[in-house]
């Protein structure tokens, strides 16, 4: 079955702390693909990221970044020096090629930056 | 390049009654996915079109309806709403069908059902 799980409900951390949002999923696929998605308080979802499922490159764009780890089925967000701004609740996503397109969703994180 | 919009921004409706929701899908997009997001929850896959036609459903049921017109916009309708029902709808497109392609939300439509 298909799961993603975000065990971290809601983290505050103090601007200009670094902070890791941690994501494990579930899948019986070998093609997939994990997405980040960061949703302000506006209620938009703003996509950050998609990897598939056979790239386990790590990647960072400005202050994030993303640890993907097949061994462990994890792929972890990374924010470095905190910003106030960055204060959203965060998705991690899985899309299983073949499966309707649809994206599965973890409950979300939600993170507090607190000046 | 205009991105997804969602039409009206908020709703109030009685249990019972019927409410339709709008969505307009990034230039260029021509597959439409819905979402339903419950408080404190995350999105839940609704049901996908496709060139007009549904391509995949998550587990909702039949009361809960789409279309998409030939301009690849779409319409979410749920009938008998339930005050379950209330929640944040997310529309998202994206360029065509599979998983390659990523899916761009819109702002949401927050419903709320009395």
């Amino acid at each position: 079955a298909q799961k993603v799980t975000q065990a971290q409900t809601e983290i505050s951390v103090v601007e200009k702390e670094d902070v890791t949002l941690d994501c494990v999923y579930e899948t019986r696929d070998t093609t997939y693909y994990l997405f980040w998605y960061k949703q302000p308080p506006s209620g938009e979802l703003v996509f950050l990221i998609r990897r598939n499922s056979f790239d386990e490159q790590n990647e960072i764009s400005g202050r994030y970044s993303w640890n993907f780890q097949k061994s462990t089925s994890s792929f972890n967000f990374t924010i470095t020096a905190s910003q106030v701004v960055d204060s959203a609740v965060y998705f991690c996503a899985l899309s299983e090629l073949n499966r309707d397109d649809k994206i599965i969703f973890g409950k979300g994180t939600r993170l507090h930056i607190l000046p | 390049e205009t991105g997804v919009t969602q039409s009206p921004t908020h709703l109030i409706k009685t249990r019972g009654q019927q409410v339709t929701l709008r969505c307009s899908s990034q230039s260029g997009h021509n597959t439409v996915s819905w979402y339903q997001q419950a408080l404190g929850q995350g999105p839940q896959f609704i049901f996908q079109y496709y060139r007009e036609e549904e391509n995949g459903r998550g587990n909702f049921p039949p009361r809960f309806s789409g279309l998409q017109f030939p301009n690849y916009s779409s319409e979410l309708n749920v009938n008998a709403l339930e005050l379950d029902d209330s929640a944040l709808y997310l529309c998202a497109s994206s360029m065509s069908l599979g998983s390659t392609d990523t899916q761009y939300f819109g702002p949401g439509t927050r419903l709320t059902v009395l």
